[in-house]
């Protein structure tokens, strides 16, 4: 069966400070893979996703980027964080199909920018 | 542009007592629809999903929604919640085919004995 790992799942980091967040997909190859972003009180924003190795699209200008290094890893990064960069990131995966296969989330990271 | 709705932020519901959450979509074309489920600091679950035939799709953990193209609608329903039903539940959808998802900003339960 497939399985997605997210790390950290709590992040406590200082305005100007590096991130990185990493998340894994087990048991499937070639997924599709996206980072969402969710705020306090709102929905989920579409960050990143990727259709593979190296292929990444930004939904979103912003201080974070993302990689794409193996099929199955999918890292967001930040040189310098921001305030506004605290939330609620997630990690998803699908099929590549045309549209019916559903996402599956990792559990999620917490961000605090202080 | 695209828009998921969601007009209720919070619901809250007796245990036991029927159950419906609403979502209507803006889209040109008939598109997939998905209802997720997000636990406190946890990751989303999906429920149910439609994609195209029966108009009713039933999902995980006794969950149901009516997809209604007159009314753009893809409400969720249950007949008799559970107190393990509390969480947030989003609707989403995806016009293009593409997994690309908008959601709707969620619609927080609260079970009440």
């Amino acid at each position: 069966s497939q399985t997605i790992h997210q790390w950290p799942a709590t992040l406590v980091q200082p305005v100007g400070s590096p991130l990185s967040l990493e998340c894994t997909v087990e048991g499937t190859s070639n997924p599709n893979l996206y980072w969402y972003r969710q705020a306090a009180g709102r929905g989920l924003q579409l960050l990143f996703y990727s259709v593979g190795i190296g292929q990444i699209s930004s939904e979103v200008p912003q201080n974070l980027s993302a990689s794409r290094p193996q099929d199955r890893q999918f890292i967001l990064s930040s040189k310098k964080l921001l305030l506004s960069d605290s939330g609620f990131y997630l990690c998803a995966w699908a099929k590549p199909t045309d549209g019916n296969s559903p996402l599956h989330f990792g559990n999620g990271t917490r961000l605090t920018v202080t | 542009a695209q828009s998921v709705t969601q007009p209720d932020i919070h619901i809250t519901v007796s245990e036991g007592a029927s159950l419906e959450l609403r979502c209507n979509y803006s889209y040109g074309a008939t598109p997939y629809l998905f209802w997720y489920v997000q636990s406190p600091g946890q990751g989303l679950q999906l429920l149910l999903k439609y994609f195209s035939g029966d108009t009713l799709v039933q999902g995980i953990k006794g969950f149901e929604a009516e997809f209604k193209r007159s009314q753009s609608s893809f409400n969720l329903r249950k007949p008799s919640v559970h107190w393990s039903d509390a969480a947030e539940y989003f609707c989403a959808v995806d016009n293009f085919g593409n997994e690309k998802l908008t959601f709707g900003t969620g619609t927080r339960l609260t079970i009440i004995p």
